[in-house]
């Protein structure tokens, strides 16, 4: 079974508007993290946001927020005022932080997303 | 700082040659790893280490090798190289969340 699903190969939003990016996930660890991770069409991979399992709250990071829902399995990246920078591929992950120890990273398969003017 | 560095960026192999790809960071991080990238799919975990001088197998460890003699590099070697292991190498570290390198594009003819 995938551990980390991401249901959206594509997604367009209009500059300016607000997106969701939707992530569930699939876990038996009692402390696990979830995070997004951005890639440009540049390739690198860069830290957006970070949500811990026993985190009350959900995380925010300037425009983007991360709607954790712990009964569902979901952690959604919702990104406010798209602009046209935010095009690239959006992954979601999980560090299960017990039942391996590695503390390693398990990806979903992306979500294209385009900004468009 | 430089964060998490790989070198080469970009490297043609024949389908059995041999090559090391260096990871290099200066974060003073315990945890290293290494990743592949296929088109249309997310990062799979090759090799980690947990420290300096040991290394354990990830989800697909098969025709690689990976040694860490110092705390700052993680080295993974391909002794054989395959069409199969086209792809691009990310290398990252950690203490918490984790930081990546720019990737190694690699392409095995």
């Amino acid at each position: 079974a995938q551990k980390i699903t991401q249901t959206q190969p594509g997604m367009f939003v209009q500059e300016k508007e607000a997106v969701t990016l939707d992530c569930t996930y699939d876990t038996s660890d009692p402390s696990y993290g979830l995070f997004w991770y951005k890639q440009p069409s540049s390739g690198e991979m860069i830290f957006l946001i970070y949500q811990g399992s026993y985190d009350q709250q959900n995380a925010t990071e300037g425009r983007y927020s991360l709607n954790f829902q712990k009964a569902r399995k979901s952690a959604n990246l919702v990104i406010s005022a798209s602009q046209l920078g935010d095009s690239a591929m959006y992954f979601c992950a999980m560090r299960e932080e017990v039942v391996t120890g590695r503390r390693a990273l398990t990806f979903g398969s992306g979500t294209r997303l385009q900004v468009q003017p | 700082n430089a964060g998490v560095t790989q070198t080469p960026k970009f490297r043609v192999l024949k389908t059995g040659q041999s090559m090391t790809l260096l990871c290099a960071q200066d974060m003073n991080h315990e945890y290293m790893y290494w990743y592949r990238q296929d088109p249309g799919m997310g990062l799979r975990l090759i090799h980690y280490s947990v420290g300096e001088g040991t290394t354990a197998k990830g989800e697909v460890p098969d025709g690689y090798n990976v040694s860490r003699l110092k705390k700052q590099n993680f080295l993974l070697g391909l002794e054989s190289a395959a069409p199969s292991q086209t792809s691009v190498y990310f290398c990252a570290s950690s203490k918490g969340t984790q930081y990546f390198g720019p990737g190694t594009r690699l392409l095995v003819l």
